[in-house]
C-alpha cells in the first residue's frame, strides 16, 4: 500500500520555468489537496479537490492550476515560476465524509533561482 | 480566514521533562487533529479529537479538545528524544478546508 506518491522529491527552476508537481493516491479517497509550508507559517493550502472532475482555490492560489481528471491524480501545476514560490509542497488526501485526516506524501522541495 | 495559533513557537527540553503545546482559536471546529512532522517527511496524523472536552492518550501523549471546541494542548509525560519533531495542530471547520497551525519545533535533548 503506497498511500500518496509526490514525485519529484527535489526540483530546482529557473524564474519563468514551467513544471508539474505530481500527486497519486491508491487510498481511493474523494480528497486531494497541494499545500505549500514555509518557514514559521505552518501549511498553506493551495488548491484543493472533493471529486474528479472539481477543484478550487484555497488560500494562496495564485501562480499554480490544478486538475483533477482521475480520482487517483492530482498534478499541480506552476505556470511561470518566480522565486516566491521557492517552498516544500506537499499532497495529501482523505475522505471526504467524517473527520478530514489528510494522509500526506514526502513532499517536493523546489528551488526557483 | 480562519487562524490556529501554536504556542511555544519553539522547544528544547531535557529527557525525561514533561511539555505541553498549546493549539487556539477564535473559530469554532468540527474537529481537530494533532500530526508530527519529522525532517524530510511529510506530516503524520496522531489523533483525531471530535468532541468538546475530550481527553484521548496516545502512551505519553494526551490530547484535549476544549469546551467550546475552539482550543486543543498536546502533553508529553517524560519525553524521549523519539519525540522530537515539529507538532502540526489541525481545524476541521466543515468547510471542505483543513486549517493548519503554525507549529511547535520540540526538540528533546537526551
Amino acid at each position: 500500500n503506497a498511500g500518496v506518491t509526490q514525485t519529484p522529491k527535489f526540483q530546482v527552476l529557473k524564474t519563468g520555468q514551467s513544471m508539474t508537481l505530481q500527486c497519486a493516491q491508491d487510498m481511493n479517497h474523494e480528497y486531494m489537496s497541494w499545500y505549500r509550508q514555509d518557514p514559521g507559517m505552518g501549511l498553506r493550502l493551495i488548491h484543493y479537490s472533493v471529486g474528479a472532475g472539481i477543484t478550487d482555490q484555497g488560500e494562496v492560489p495564485n501562480g499554480y492550476n490544478v486538475s483533477r481528471s482521475t480520482t487517483e491524480d492530482f498534478p499541480l501545476r506552476l505556470l511561470s515560476a518566480a522565486p516566491s514560490q521557492t517552498s516544500v509542497y506537499f499532497c495529501a488526501s482523505s475522505f471526504s465524509q467524517g473527520a478530514r485526516e489528510a494522509f500526506f506524501g514526502q513532499g517536493t522541495r523546489l528551488t526557483v533561482v | 480566514t480562519q487562524l490556529l495559533e501554536q504556542s511555544p513557537q519553539f522547544l528544547s527540553i531535557q529527557e525525561g521533562e514533561n511539555l505541553t503545546v498549546y493549539c487556539n482559536s477564535s473559530s469554532v471546529f468540527s474537529s481537530l487533529q494533532w500530526y508530527r512532522q519529522e525532517p524530510g517527511e511529510g506530516p503524520v496524523l496522531l489523533v483525531t479529537v471530535v468532541t468538546g472536552g475530550e481527553v484521548k492518550k496516545l502512551k505519553r501523549l494526551t490530547f484535549q479538545f476544549g469546551d467550546a471546541r475552539k482550543d486543543s494542548s498536546l502533553h508529553i509525560t517524560a519525553a524521549q528524544p523519539g519525540d522530537t519533531g515539529l507538532y502540526l495542530c489541525a481545524g476541521d471547520s466543515g468547510n471542505e478546508k483543513l486549517t493548519f497551525g503554525t507549529g511547535t519545533r520540540l526538540t528533546i535533548i537526551p
